[in-house]
């Protein structure tokens, strides 16, 4: 079984629409996460998430949103997409916050907006 | 979360050890010494992470400097799989902020 899984691995969508990236962790971890790595490689964080607390990267525009129906997923929504959100967005689960744990990956979600 | 530094890119033979450097001068008492690493179109992928003392898994080794103020992740013998990028990254209580990392070439 895949420990942190996301859907759909690529997506396709013009400027304008509103799209949904979903992630399925199982290993029982407390907090969940989004990063987004760009052209460039730069890998750069954008939400972290537990049951109690959403921390928002201050950079990320409002147009991104996560939604966590509960604690083994992590969706992540997007309104009115735009060129540059073209990426390849990964989820990851930590069993909690602290430094001590390790964070496991998914395998990402390319994203081309045309 | 305290900043690391690492060379741009090293180059190992293939069944030989490998030794990426990483320093940290300004790490707290708290943080916590992460590696991962990112294979080509994959995800990042955990390695290995310490406090104070060396540490050993099956993927590597993670030698500490006494005053913490730099380590150093051991392949003990690199195949052409382990070609990736590696980051070290200090961890405290905030996620995960990935630099630009090493980027690591095994030759045949």
């Amino acid at each position: 079984d895949t420990a942190v899984s996301q859907t759909p691995k690529y997506l396709v969508t013009q400027m304008g629409n509103d799209k949904s990236i979903k992630c399925e962790q199982n290993l029982g971890h407390d907090t969940m996460y989004w990063y987004k790595q760009d052209s460039k490689k730069f890998l750069k964080i954008m939400f972290s998430y537990n049951n109690k607390e959403l921390i928002i990267n201050e950079t990320v525009p409002n147009r991104f949103s996560p939604k966590s129906p509960d604690k083994a997923h992590l969706n992540l929504h997007i309104n009115s997409l735009e060129l540059g959100d073209s990426a390849v967005y990964f989820c990851a689960s930590s069993r909690d916050g602290r430094g001590g744990y390790g964070y496991t990956f998914g395998s990402g979600t390319r994203l081309t907006v045309v | 979360d305290a900043k690391t530094t690492q060379p741009n890119s090293m180059e190992s033979n293939e069944e030989e050890p490998v030794h990426l450097p990483c320093n940290h001068s300004t790490i707290s008492g708290t943080d916590y010494i992460h590696w991962y690493r990112q294979l080509p179109s994959q995800g990042p992928e955990y390695v290995i992470h310490g406090l104070t003392s060396n540490v050993n898994n099956r993927m590597a080794s993670l030698a500490i400097a006494e005053d913490r103020k730099s380590s150093t992740l051991i392949l003990h013998r690199a195949t052409l799989r382990d070609a990736a990028v590696y980051y070290c990254i200090l961890k405290g209580n905030t996620p995960l902020v990935f630099g630009k990392g090493t980027r690591l070439s095994v030759i045949a």
